[in-house]
């Protein structure tokens, strides 16, 4: 079984400052990881994916991700954020054989402040 | 344009009523799923499909149903035995390693 951990429902910054948004996760199964922005009443769109390879992965609008196998973590960054990233952020895996089915982490509501 | 379409954004229900939510995609996927969302909940899984004609249940099926008639199309039915269907409803499909989200349905009983 699986299970993804943020540890922040909430996270105020100020704009061009940098941000964290941190994910854990347990499983017993090998798996991807990936981070999903969901602006209000839309649906998720994929920021950043990690399959294999680099730990650190870079995605869409600036941001990247860093897998840390030892610590089981994938906490998402941005080294200067706009007013515009303020959305919800989820972090998700997925194992990487049998049944596609996706854990996602309750969300952390990322707002950026003028 | 690929994608996966959702309709209608907003559906009001009355207590006692079926409803059903539409769920369709042009990506040519095998997987598709639903996903309920409430607010510090993240998102729940209600049912998935692997393959036309066949479905399994999802951590919160109960009160809810679907069908897998056609590759393209993924139906919810939200039935008079869910107790809270108030929520926001996420439709999505598998591709190659990540999902693809439809915007989303607000189901609102009046």
């Amino acid at each position: 079984a699986q299970s993804v951990t943020q540890l922040d429902s909430q996270v105020p910054v100020f704009e061009e400052a940098p941000v964290e948004l941190r994910c854990n996760y347990s499983s017993s199964v090998s798996v991807y990881l990936f981070w999903y922005v969901q602006y209000p009443n839309q649906g998720l769109q994929l920021l950043l994916k990690y399959l294999s390879g680099s730990t650190l992965v870079k995605g869409i609008n600036g941001f990247e991700a860093e897998f840390n196998k030892s610590q089981t973590s994938f906490h998402l960054r941005k080294p200067s954020v706009h007013i515009s990233d303020t959305a919800e952020y989820f972090c998700a895996v997925s194992p990487t054989s049998g049944t596609y089915k996706y854990i996602f982490g309750t969300g952390t509501r990322l707002k950026v402040l003028a | 344009d690929g994608g996966i379409t959702q309709s209608p954004k907003y559906l009001f229900r009355k207590e006692g009523q079926n409803v059903t939510l539409s769920c369709e995609q042009n990506l040519n996927h095998d997987a598709m799923y639903w996903y309920r969302q409430d607010p510090g909940q993240g998102l729940r899984l209600i049912y998935y499909s692997q393959i036309v004609n066949d479905f399994q249940k999802g951590d919160i099926a109960e009160g809810y149903s679907v069908s897998r008639e056609k590759k393209e199309s993924f139906p919810l039915t939200v039935t008079s035995a869910q107790k809270n269907p108030t929520a926001f409803y996420l439709c999505a499909s598998q591709g190659y390693t990540e999902a693809f989200f439809g915007q989303g349905t607000r189901l609102t009983v009046v």
